[in-house]
C-alpha cells in the first residue's frame, strides 16, 4: 500500500513569507502528526490531528499551525518565516493515534528560509 | 515521559553485530521501549519494541533486563545500508494511544565501514 506522502519534497523562502506543507497519510490512517527537525533541536513534536480535530499541540509559537481534511489529509501552515523555521518538517500517520509501533513517517519536506 | 540515553555515535564493520545501549532509569510501570531508524533527509521508521526481556524480529533483536532501567538494540551482521540514526523512545501504553506526542532524544549515529 501506498505511505506517507508529503509535498512538496524541497522549499524555499523568503523570511516573512508563509507557507503550507501537506501530507496524504496512509489509507485508512485517521491520525497525522507533524515534527519539525533541526540538527541543533532534533525531532520536535508539533501537533496531532485526529478525526479533523486538533489532539495534541507541542511547545510552538502560535505561527505553526496545522489542520486535518475529512479524508485524512492533513497541512501545516507556518506564517511570517523566520530563518530559525529551516528544517526537515515530518508528518506520521497512525490507524488511531496509538502509540509508538503504529506511526509511519514520510520523507519529509526541507523548508529553507533565506 | 522518561528520559532516554544513548551513545552519540557507534562505528562498526560490515558482518559485525553491533549492540546500542539506552540507559531509562526513569522508565514508568506501562512504559514500553521503542526503537526507531532514521536515514538522512527521511522520516524514522519504527524497528522493534517491546517491554520486558527479549523481542525479536527479522531485522533486530530487543533485551531488556529485568528492572528495565536499560534496553539494548541488537543489529546482527550489519552492512552498509545499516548506517543511520538509531532513536530509543520510552513512553506509554501502545494500546492507549500517545496523541502522536513521540519523545526523541538525540539518538545513535552508526557508522558501519566496509
Amino acid at each position: 500500500k501506498a505511505g506517507v506522502t508529503q509535498t512538496p519534497r524541497y522549499l524555499i523562502k523568503t523570511r516573512g513569507q508563509q507557507v503550507t506543507l501537506s501530507c496524504s497519510p496512509i489509507s485508512g490512517h485517521r491520525s497525522v502528526s507533524w515534527y519539525q527537525q533541526t540538527p541543533g533541536q532534533g525531532l520536535q513534536f508539533l501537533f496531532e490531528y485526529f478525526s479533523e480535530t486538533q489532539r495534541n499541540k507541542g511547545n510552538f509559537p502560535g505561527r505553526f499551525s496545522g489542520r486535518q481534511f475529512s479524508n485524512s489529509r492533513s497541512e501545516m501552515n507556518v506564517s511570517t518565516l523566520e530563518l530559525g523555521d529551516s528544517a526537515l518538517y515530518l508528518c506520521a500517520s497512525s490507524l488511531e493515534g496509538r502509540a509508538y509501533y503504529g506511526y509511519t513517517f514520510g520523507s519529509g519536506t526541507r523548508l529553507t528560509v533565506v | 515521559l522518561a528520559k532516554t540515553t544513548q551513545p552519540i555515535s557507534m562505528d562498526s564493520y560490515e558482518g559485525q553485530e553491533v549492540n546500542i545501549t539506552c540507559s531509562h532509569n526513569n522508565i514508568a510501570t506501562n512504559d514500553y521501549i521503542t526503537w526507531y531508524q532514521q536515514f538522512p533527509s527521511q522520516g524514522p521508521r519504527f524497528i522493534i519494541q517491546g517491554y520486558k526481556t527479549k523481542v525479536t524480529n527479522e531485522v533486530a533483536s530487543l533485551f531488556i533486563p529485568a528492572d528495565r532501567k536499560s534496553s539494548t538494540l541488537s543489529l546482527p551482521r550489519v552492512s552498509l545500508s545499516d548506517t543511520a540514526v538509531y532513536y530509543c523512545l520510552v513512553g506509554g501504553d501502545p494500546r492507549e494511544g500517545s496523541q502522536g506526542n513521540l519523545i526523541f532524544g538525540k539518538g545513535t549515529k552508526l557508522s558501519v565501514k566496509p
